[in-house]
């Protein structure tokens, strides 16, 4: 069955530095790779995805995510946090030889301070 | 996008009470939706598989009865909490696929009093 890892609960950065959100992955088959973002009592927002193609992805709002093979990795980065950007965010997989499901890492909370 | 939503938004409700949640896909047909629970902090947790035209299949450690899914057309899917508990109290996430990208609800917040 496919997983995911975000090894951090918590990522803080200083508006304008880049910011890197980690996540790493597990599946049988081909990944579907993909990064929600969650603001406080909403559901998801999705900010991009990995299918197949360029290994960097770019999303929503200015991020982008690149997809490594041999690390098994497909980290979210941006090259300018902002404020807004706090949020909590969620790293996803889907194996479309497996159950067809979706499942997600534990999620990230990005805080950006001013 | 395709766009999934997902009704009520929050819900208080006395202890011993039945609450319904819906789920519909709004420019898409879902055979299959998938219902999550998230506690405070934490992660999307799958609680069941919801197929248009059968049963659901329930991840291990859900409570089939307490927690009914019907997936009556393939716009529908609602998740029925029946006896609530406050331990039921819970953000309630529904997604459904238009492949291979998943789409969610905005969640229902359930407070069981």
């Amino acid at each position: 069955a496919q997983s995911v890892a975000q090894p951090e609960d918590q990522v803080n950065v200083a508006e304008g530095n880049p910011l890197t959100v980690k996540c790493t992955y597990s599946v049988s088959g081909n990944p579907y790779l993909f990064w929600y973002v969650q603001y406080p009592n909403r559901g998801l927002q999705f900010l991009l995805k990995y299918i197949t193609g360029d290994n960097l992805v770019k999303g929503s709002y200015g991020f982008e995510a690149e997809f490594n093979k041999s690390q098994t990795s497909f980290h979210l980065k941006k090259p300018s946090a902002l404020v807004s950007d706090s949020a909590l965010y969620f790293c996803a997989v889907r194996d479309l030889r497996d159950n067809n499901d979706m499942r997600f890492g534990a999620g990230t909370r990005l805080t950006v301070k001013p | 996008g395709a766009v999934v939503s997902q009704h009520p938004s929050r819900v208080i409700c006395k202890s011993g009470t039945s609450v319904k949640i819906e789920c519909r896909s709004l420019d898409f047909q879902a055979t299959t939706m998938f219902w999550y629970r998230q506690f405070p902090k934490q992660s999307l947790m799958l609680m069941a598989t919801s197929n248009e035209g059968s049963k659901a299949t329930y991840e291990q450690g859900v409570e089939k009865d307490k927690f009914l899914i019907n997936h009556a057309s393939l716009t529908l899917s609602t998740l029925t909490v029946t006896s609530a508990h406050p331990e039921d109290s819970s953000f309630y996430i529904c997604s459904a696929f238009s492949t291979p990208e998943a789409f969610f609800g905005q969640g229902t917040r359930l407070t069981v009093v």
